[in-house]
């Protein structure tokens, strides 16, 4: 079925280092893929998105990775910042055209 | 939280009452959606509405009633009827414009059951 899920329910990362977080899918039919990041009490925000007609897309500090052969996608945050602490989920879209979302990950920025 | 707003922030009910949550865009967007979230859990869809006077449920309907009367605003009823309504709601929106479909989300409302 489809499905929506993260690897690490919980990442440390030293301030100033990069973090990365996974997200694997299982909907070889998902053709859209987004990254949200979520403070304590406060709605989703939108990081990045990216289609499925490509492996990569950068944003400021951020990068998102799709391997459609094992149907996994990344978030890289290079040079982590206290206000980076969050949790991060990944959501996609398939072909009933509604997204579907991961559990998250909650990242820790260590000063 | 872009142009969406939700009201109230916090939403305290006593059992057996209804409770209706706003949410509000400026967004321009056609499609509007309510998600539940509960602690260690994604979201989970209730209802969604890709137009005005349109709307399905979703994943998670029972216990729960929209509207869409107005492009900007979809309303969500929490009734007596859904058995354990305390959680985390978020409003979103979303346009079809560019193809991508992304959704923007509101700040969320907090209900609590007394």
């Amino acid at each position: 079925g489809e499905s929506v899920g993260l690897h690490l329910p919980t990442l440390s990362v030293q301030e100033g280092d990069n973090s990365i977080i996974n997200c694997a899918y299982s909907n070889s039919a998902s053709d859209y893929f987004i990254w949200y990041k979520q403070e304590s009490g406060k709605g989703p925000q939108f990081i990045i998105d990216i289609r499925s007609n490509m492996d990569k897309r950068q944003g400021q500090r951020v990068t998102v990775l799709l391997n459609k052969t094992v149907k996994h996608l990344s978030l890289q945050i290079a040079a982590t910042q206290p206000g980076d602490s969050a949790v991060y989920f990944c959501a996609e879209k398939g072909g009933n055209e509604k997204l579907t979302f991961g559990t998250g990950t909650r990242l820790t920025i260590i000063p | 939280d872009g142009g969406i707003t939700q009201s109230p922030k916090y939403l305290f009910r006593k059992e057996g009452q209804n409770v209706t949550l706003s949410c509000e865009q400026n967004l321009n967007h056609d499609a509007m959606y309510w998600y539940r979230q509960d602690p260690g859990q994604g979201l989970r869809l209730i209802y969604y509405s890709q137009i005005v006077n349109d709307f399905q449920k979703g994943d998670i309907a029972e216990g729960y009633s929209v509207s869409r009367e107005k492009k900007e605003s979809f309303p969500l009823t929490v009734t007596s009827a859904q058995k354990n309504p305390t959680a985390f709601y978020l409003c979103a929106s979303s346009t079809r414009q560019g193809g991508t479909d992304t959704q923007y989300f509101g700040p969320g409302t907090r209900l609590t059951v007394l």
